[in-house]
C-alpha cells in the first residue's frame, strides 16, 4: 500500500531558526494537505496543496508540493516557542477526502 | 462550541470487553472519519461515512470493530472483545464536501485495555 514518509522524525531548533519538513510519497500523491498537532491535542489543518510545483504561504509558514507530486514540504522562518508540535502530511483521496498521514515530524523549540 | 466532539474522553476497560465510543460532527458537515493513532504514529484511517452511509472501511480493521450513523447525525464506533493492541487514541473527524474539504477533528476518546 501507500506509504507516506517524513523526514525528519525529530528537530530541535533554536526560537529564531529555520525549519523544514519533508513529506515524500510512495505513490503518485492526488492532493497533500498539512496538519498540526499540539502535544496532546488533536490534528489541525494548516493548509492544501493541489497543482503541482504549487507554493503557499501563511505569514512564516512556505508549503511547497513537488513538480512530481511525490513530495512536499513545508518550511518555517524564524521559529517561535508556538511552533512546537508535530506537523504531518496527509494523502487527501480524490473521492473519498480520506487521509493518509505521514509519519510525522515532531518540532521543538527551545528559547 | 461548534466544533467536533467525542465521549467519552478516556476509557479503561479490561480485556474482552466490549466499548463503544461516540462523535458528534460538526452539524452542517455530511462526512465524517474515523481514525486511530499511536503514540509517536500519524493517525491511521479506519472508515468513513458520507451522511449515513458508511462508504469505506479499511482492510486492516478487523472484524471486531463496527460503526454506525444511523441518521447522518453523530456516529459510534464499537470494539468488541479488545485486545491490548486495541489501546490507542480514536479520532473522529469531520468534514463537508466541497473544494477544500479539510477536515477538522474532535479531541479523542483514548483506549486503554488492561
Amino acid at each position: 500500500g501507500q506509504q507516506v514518509m517524513q523526514i525528519p522524525q525529530y528537530q530541535h531548533v533554536q526560537e529564531g531558526e529555520d525549519f523544514t519538513t519533508y513529506c515524500n510519497s510512495s505513490t503518485t500523491l492526488s492532493n497533500i494537505q498539512w496538519y498540526k498537532q499540539r502535544p496532546g491535542g488533536h490534528p489541525v489543518f494548516l493548509i492544501q496543496l493541489v497543482k503541482s510545483g504549487e507554493v503557499k504561504k501563511q505569514k512564516r509558514l512556505t508549503f511547497q508540493f513537488g513538480e512530481a507530486k511525490k513530495n512536499s514540504s513545508l518550511h518555517i522562518t524564524a521559529t517561535q516557542t508556538t511552533d512546537v508540535g508535530t506537523y504531518f502530511c496527509a494523502d487527501r483521496s480524490y473521492n473519498t477526502d480520506k487521509l493518509i498521514f505521514g509519519t510525522g515530524t515532531r518540532l521543538q523549540v527551545f528559547p | 462550541d461548534t466544533g467536533v466532539s467525542q465521549d467519552p474522553r478516556h476509557k479503561i476497560t479490561k480485556r474482552g470487553q466490549n466499548v463503544t465510543f461516540r462523535c458528534d460532527p460538526i452539524s452542517e458537515h455530511n462526512r465524517l472519519y474515523w481514525y486511530r493513532q499511536t503514540l509517536g504514529q500519524g493517525p491511521e484511517f479506519l472508515t468513513y461515512f458520507q451522511n449515513e452511509a458508511q462508504l469505506e472501511k479499511s482492510r486492516l480493521l478487523s472484524d471486531r470493530f463496527s460503526a454506525e450513523r444511523p441518521k447522518g447525525s453523530f456516529s459510534t464506533l464499537e470494539i468488541q472483545r479488545t485486545e491490548q493492541g486495541d489501546s490507542a487514541m480514536y479520532l473522529c473527524a469531520s468534514s463537508r464536501s466541497g473544494t477544500e474539504n479539510e477536515q477538522y477533528f474532535g479531541p479523542g476518546t483514548r483506549l486503554t485495555v488492561t
